[in-house]
């Protein structure tokens, strides 16, 4: 099945600092979600991706979606304590089956050093 | 406003045992999942049901059996449980494919 990669798989940063994670896959994507999760929380919806090279920002944070629709990125401008938590890309496959699940990278921890 | 409900919240069984997660939402989405979380892996998808009286399988289905008897609710049972499969369980749902998921708190399960 579908699989998407993301790296890196922890991040330390100082508060202040910029943080980005990167998400990659072999195949050609539809589309593209982010999602945070909060230590001892569940998966909350951030954003969704559908365009070849679509741009999306909230706030401090930048969504890109590559032109090939194989990688997208999250970047975090200064990062604050409330940002930590694990972000995660997700995906819908679809094989010749039909639809399949939505399935998740590994998740970046960003871990914010005050 | 409920979302999605996953019940119990613990449990701890012991090895050989048997036991049912209850997921229920109550927004009428089609798609409902489930995820085992364990560290360094991520979520993985256990199983899935795209409508009332469906279900697939995921990424990691061994050992688990599912049923959607029901458009809102999604049960996840173990028939004989094994401290591989000690984990956090997430449900999730979403109004079709290539939406929002929208997911419950999760249950933390214990195989001793």
């Amino acid at each position: 099945g579908q699989q998407v990669m993301q790296i890196p798989q922890y991040q330390h940063v100082q508060e202040g600092e910029d943080f980005t994670t990167y998400c990659n896959s072999s195949t050609t994507l539809s589309n593209i979600q982010w999602y945070k999760q909060r230590p001892g929380g569940h998966p909350v919806f951030l954003i969704q991706l559908v365009k070849s090279g679509e741009v999306k920002k909230q706030k401090r944070l930048t969504f890109q979606f590559g032109e090939a629709k194989k990688n997208s990125s999250l970047h975090i401008t200064a990062t604050q304590t409330t940002d930590v938590g694990t972000y995660f890309c997700a995906a819908y496959a679809y094989s010749g089956g039909g639809a399949d699940g939505l399935t998740f990278g590994k998740g970046t921890h960003l871990i914010i050093q005050p | 406003n409920a979302g999605v409900t996953q019940t119990p919240k613990f449990r701890v069984l012991k090895t050989g045992q048997s036991m049912t997660l209850l997921c229920a939402q109550d927004m009428n989405h089609e798609y409902m999942y489930w995820y085992r979380q364990d560290p360094g892996m991520g979520l993985r998808l256990i199983h899935y049901s795209v409508g009332e009286g469906t279900t697939a399988k995921g990424e990691v289905p061994d050992g688990y059996n599912v049923s959607r008897l029901k458009k809102q609710n999604f049960l996840l049972g173990l028939e004989s449980a094994a401290p591989s499969q000690t984990s956090v369980y997430f449900c999730a749902s979403s109004p079709g494919w290539s939406t929002e998921a929208f997911f419950g708190q999760g249950t933390r399960l214990t195989v001793v």
